[in-house]
């Protein structure tokens, strides 16, 4: 089945520091969703995207829709220790139900 | 975004009985769907629970394993069957709207076999 290729696997930064991480598919996504995942919880949402290019920000979260309708990334400015998680993206092919996720990016932060 | 409890959060059990996962929604949704977790892994989609009629289950998983029901729009349940340690993992309801692409998710239930 279709796969969303996720990178990196883990991140290891300093508190402060800015963090980037992103997704792609083989195939076209007409949806890009970001979770964030904390210990013992299920995935919260934290982003939504829904046109090629579209950028849109949540506080210091910012995650934009690639051109190609066939990426996306997350970006997160100035780290604080509660960002520490895991972090999913999940897309949605055009005219399929279903979810698919990417394998996460672990992020912890050194104080 | 709705509200979705899922009872329970975590149980133990002993290879060989069946646990039933309920998942409550305070607002009418569309759609329900059943994922699996398995430790430190990404999230797959076991099934989609639709109203008043049989499940949707993907590639490798199966109705025996894995029955679920889905009465009405805020409720459904998902029964992992005949159990054994591999089926250890962290099981998740979401839920979503047709007209809207968000998906949410409960808080999941940490299934452990022994």
């Amino acid at each position: 089945g279709q796969q969303l290729n996720q990178s990196p696997q883990s991140m290891f930064i300093q508190e402060g520091e800015d963090v980037s991480m992103n997704c792609t598919s083989s195939s076209i996504f007409n949806t890009w969703l970001w979770y964030k995942q904390d210990p013992g919880e299920g995935p919260v949402l934290l982003i939504a995207l829904y046109k090629a290019g579209e950028l849109t920000s949540n506080g210091r979260l910012t995650a934009q829709f690639g051109i190609t309708r066939k990426d996306s990334f997350l970006n997160i400015s100035a780290s604080i220790p509660s960002d520490v998680g895991i972090y999913f993206c999940a897309g949605r092919e055009e005219g399929a139900q279903k979810l698919v996720f990417g394998q996460g990016t672990r992020l912890t932060i050194n104080p | 975004s709705a509200v979705i409890s899922q009872k329970p959060s975590r149980d133990i059990c002993q290879r060989g009985t069946s646990l039933t996962i309920q998942c409550q929604v305070d607002s009418q949704v569309t759609m329900m769907f059943w994922y699996r977790q398995q430790p430190g892994q990404s999230l797959t989609l076991i099934a989609t629970a639709n109203q008043g009629s049989e499940a949707t289950y993907e590639s490798g998983f199966v109705i025996d394993k894995f029955p679920i029901s889905r009465p009405n729009l805020t409720f459904s349940t998902l029964t992992v069957s005949n159990m054994s340690p591999e089926d250890s993992s962290i099981y998740l309801c979401s839920v979503g709207h047709l007209d809207n692409e968000k998906l949410f998710f409960g808080s999941g239930t940490q299934l452990s076999v022994l």
